[in-house]
């Protein structure tokens, strides 16, 4: 059973160039949630997917966008890289399921990107 | 979603048993509390969940004092492997999820 993945590994931009990121959640998993951590920093919620629509969305801009797809797969967008987007992105899926009592997320590896 | 205190780092060694406290004084009636362990370059994982009382499973053991304004994880006899940031969160997840997560406690155990 394969756990969440995420590519690429690394990716290198330079500034105002636009980058796409891409998840595939966990077997069984319906929803998507995007962080971004800085070095040294707790992941920041950046904004969660489910059934092709952005339910939540963090303190982010909007040059930060994404899309969720029908195999529940999504993709992260960033246009006009910043220095200050240089950061691991970590995608974690999960089990939508309203009601529930806990809802434990499962992250990926993570991307890492650099923005020169 | 309530804001949560812990230490920045602690230290320990091979084969101790290892508590991190954390305070959450803002704590909500719904909010459960969460732990996750996250190694360099690893996304995080999670470890353990609870509400009140005490939960224990397989890796950690959660204490939740009954005003729960703070919680403790227990690791009995950490190994070198252990070494990784933890983090206290705490939150109503039942509809989404939002995971809000602090600085964490860098752990490192020496041999």
């Amino acid at each position: 059973d394969a756990g969440v993945t995420q590519s690429p590994t690394h990716l290198i931009k330079t500034r105002g160039q636009q980058v796409t990121l891409r998840c595939s959640p966990k077997s069984g998993h319906d929803t998507v949630s995007w962080y971004q951590q800085a070095l040294g920093q707790g992941p920041q919620f950046i904004f969660q997917y489910y059934e092709e629509e952005e339910r939540q969305r963090g303190n982010f801009p909007d040059r930060f966008s994404g899309h969720q797809f029908p195999n529940y797969s999504s993709e992260l967008n960033v246009n006009a890289l910043l220095l200050g987007d240089s950061a691991l992105y970590l995608c974690a899926s999960s089990l939508w399921t309203s009601g529930r009592s806990y809802n434990e997320q499962f992250f990926g590896p993570g991307t890492r990107l650099t923005v020169l | 979603l309530a804001k949560t205190t812990q230490p920045i780092s602690m230290d320990s060694y091979e084969g101790q048993e290892v508590n991190i406290t954390c305070s959450h004084n803002n704590i909500a009636t719904n909010d459960y509390i969460t732990w996750y362990q996250q190694f360099p370059s690893q996304g995080p994982r999670f470890i353990i969940q609870g509400y009140k009382t005490k939960v224990t499973n397989e890796v950690a053991s959660l204490f939740i004092p009954a005003d729960r304004k703070s919680s403790t994880l227990s690791l009995p006899r950490v190994s070198l492997s252990d070494t990784a940031v933890y983090y206290c969160l705490v939150g109503d997840y039942s509809n989404t999820g939002k995971l809000i997560f602090g600085q964490g406690t860098t752990l490192q155990v020496k041999p």
